[in-house]
C-alpha cells in the first residue's frame, strides 16, 4: 500500500523561501513519479511539476519555472519541493500525489503541507 | 495547454437521485495508440486531498462504490452518480493526463436539494 506523508504547516513572510517534503513509502520498485499540485484557499486544483524518483527527470509547469526547484532522496524515497520568492498569493495548501499502479492518473495523495505567506 | 471546462459550476440533487457532471477538453485526450482517454475523475471533501474515483474516462478505481460511472470520449466526458448518498456531498474535478502540463476542470461543487 502506497502511502506519501508530508511535513507539517509553515508560515514565511513574503520574499522568503522554503522545502516541502513528502516522503514516499510502499512502492516495491525504485523508479515512480512525484507530482505537486496546489490548491488555493476555495479555489480549484493547479499541478506544479512531477520529478521520477528513480531517474531524476522533472518537468515545471512554465508557470512555476524559476521559483520550484524539485529534488530527491533515493535511499530515503523523500522528494523535496523548493519555494522560493514567496508571494501572498502562493498562500495553499500543497499536495504531493502520485500515479497509482494501474494508471497515470494521481491515485495516491498525500495530506497537504498549508503554506502560509504573509507579512 | 488542454483546458478543462466542467459544467455546471454547482449542482443541487435529491438524495437517491442521478447527478451528472460534464467535462470537456480542448482537444482530445485519447491516446490513438492504446485507445485509452487519458481523463480522470476526482472527489475532494472539505479538508481532505482529492480521491480519484476514474481513471481512462470509465475505469473505476478499486472500492469505489459502483454508482459512480464514466464515460465519454475524445473531448466530452461525463460522471455520473446514480443515486445521490449523503456521503457524495463534494467538489468533484476532471483532469486529463494527456500531455504536459497536466490540467484540472474548475471543480462542480455537487450539495443535497
Amino acid at each position: 500500500q502506497v502511502h506519501l506523508v508530508q511535513s507539517g504547516s509553515e508560515v514565511r513572510k513574503p520574499g522568503a523561501s522554503l522545502k516541502v517534503s513528502c516522503k514516499a513509502s510502499g512502492y516495491t520498485f525504485s523508479s515512480y513519479a512525484i507530482h505537486w499540485v496546489r490548491q488555493a484557499p476555495g479555489q480549484g486544483l493547479e499541478w506544479m511539476a512531477w520529478i521520477n524518483v528513480g531517474t531524476g527527470n522533472r518537468k515545471i509547469s512554465q508557470k512555476f519555472q524559476g521559483s520550484v526547484t524539485l529534488t530527491r532522496d533515493t535511499s530515503a524515497n523523500i522528494v523535496y519541493m523548493e519555494l522560493t520568492s514567496l508571494r501572498s498569493e502562493d498562500s495553499a495548501v500543497y499536495y504531493c500525489a502520485s500515479p497509482s499502479m494501474t494508471t497515470p492518473a494521481l491515485g495516491h495523495w498525500g495530506q497537504g503541507t498549508l503554506v502560509t505567506v504573509s507579512s | 495547454d488542454i483546458v478543462m471546462t466542467q459544467s455546471p459550476d454547482s449542482l443541487a440533487v435529491s438524495l437517491g437521485e442521478r447527478a451528472t457532471i460534464n467535462c470537456k477538453s480542448s482537444q482530445s485526450v485519447l491516446y490513438r495508440s492504446d485507445n485509452k482517454n487519458y481523463l480522470g475523475w476526482y472527489q475532494q471533501k472539505p479538508g481532505q486531498p482529492p480521491k480519484l474515483l476514474i481513471s481512462g474516462a470509465s475505469i473505476r478505481e478499486s472500492g469505489v462504490p459502483d454508482r459512480f460511472s464514466g464515460s465519454g470520449s475524445g473531448t466530452d466526458f461525463t460522471l455520473s452518480i446514480s443515486s445521490l448518498h449523503a456521503e457524495d456531498v463534494a467538489v468533484y474535478y476532471c483532469q486529463q493526463y494527456y500531455i504536459s502540463p497536466i490540467t484540472f476542470g474548475q471543480g462542480t461543487r455537487l450539495e443535497i436539494k
